[in-house]
């Protein structure tokens, strides 16, 4: 059964104190995975597509990467407005339209 | 603005009552989803749909209708409410099918 899971559930940081989220999978043959962040009372709000193993991409203060395994979000240097929950996605070769969702990793970043 | 809107924000609804949750996107994406959003279960699929006229269930459907009259609407029709559907409701369109855009949530409560 293809699967998604997030670790760890919630991290609180100081600002400038960087650090990395994690997200491991299990699927039939990935399509994509993806990066979202979600703030409270919002929807979620695509950040990064990753297609195969070795992939980066950056954007400001994030870095996603991805492996056979698992994805990991560098955060470095991270700012208050940083916080938010940091989703994670997959699409699968089987029904590459529907969306395989983990549970999330809350952010909190103190000034 | 571009986006995906969605109405009302927030509806409380007595148990056994009917509504339609509006969905509509400017963008002229093919692609739209209804998910939930509940603590500790993360996003699920409610319905999609790969274009006007074609829709399918997702993992969660029973209580839920959805059309697809136009590639811009889409709405989410609760059959007879019941306290298990109180959750938060996001609809998302995407181009590819892949990365979406969500909009801003209903948040519903059934009494």
């Amino acid at each position: 059964e293809d699967q998604v899971t997030q670790s760890p559930e919630a991290l609180r940081l100081q600002e400038g104190e960087s650090s990395s989220l994690n997200c491991s999978y299990t699927v039939s043959g990935l399509r994509g995975l993806f990066w979202y962040r979600q703030d409270p009372g919002k929807g979620p709000e695509f950040l990064f597509t990753l297609y195969s193993a070795g992939e980066e991409k950056e954007k400001e203060r994030l870095k996603a990467t991805l492996t056979k395994k698992e994805s990991f979000l560098h955060i470095t240097a991270p700012k208050p407005e940083d916080s938010a929950t940091y989703l994670c996605a997959l699409s699968n070769a089987g029904n590459n339209r529907k969306l395989i969702w983990g549970l999330g990793t809350s952010l909190a970043v103190n000034p | 603005n571009a986006g995906v809107t969605q109405t009302p924000k927030f509806q409380v609804l007595k148990t056994g009552q009917s509504m339609t949750l509006q969905c509509a996107q400017d963008m002229n994406h093919e692609y739209m989803s209804w998910y939930r959003q509940d603590p500790g279960m993360g996003l699920r699929l409610i319905h999609y749909s790969v274009g006007a006229g074609i829709t399918d269930q997702g993992e969660v459907p029973n209580g839920y209708n959805v059309s697809r009259s136009t590639t811009e609407d889409f709405p989410l029709r609760l059959l007879s409410a019941a306290p298990s559907q109180t959750s938060v409701y996001f609809c998302a369109s995407s181009y590819t099918g892949r990365s979406y855009t969500f909009g801003s949530g209903t948040r519903l409560t059934v009494v």
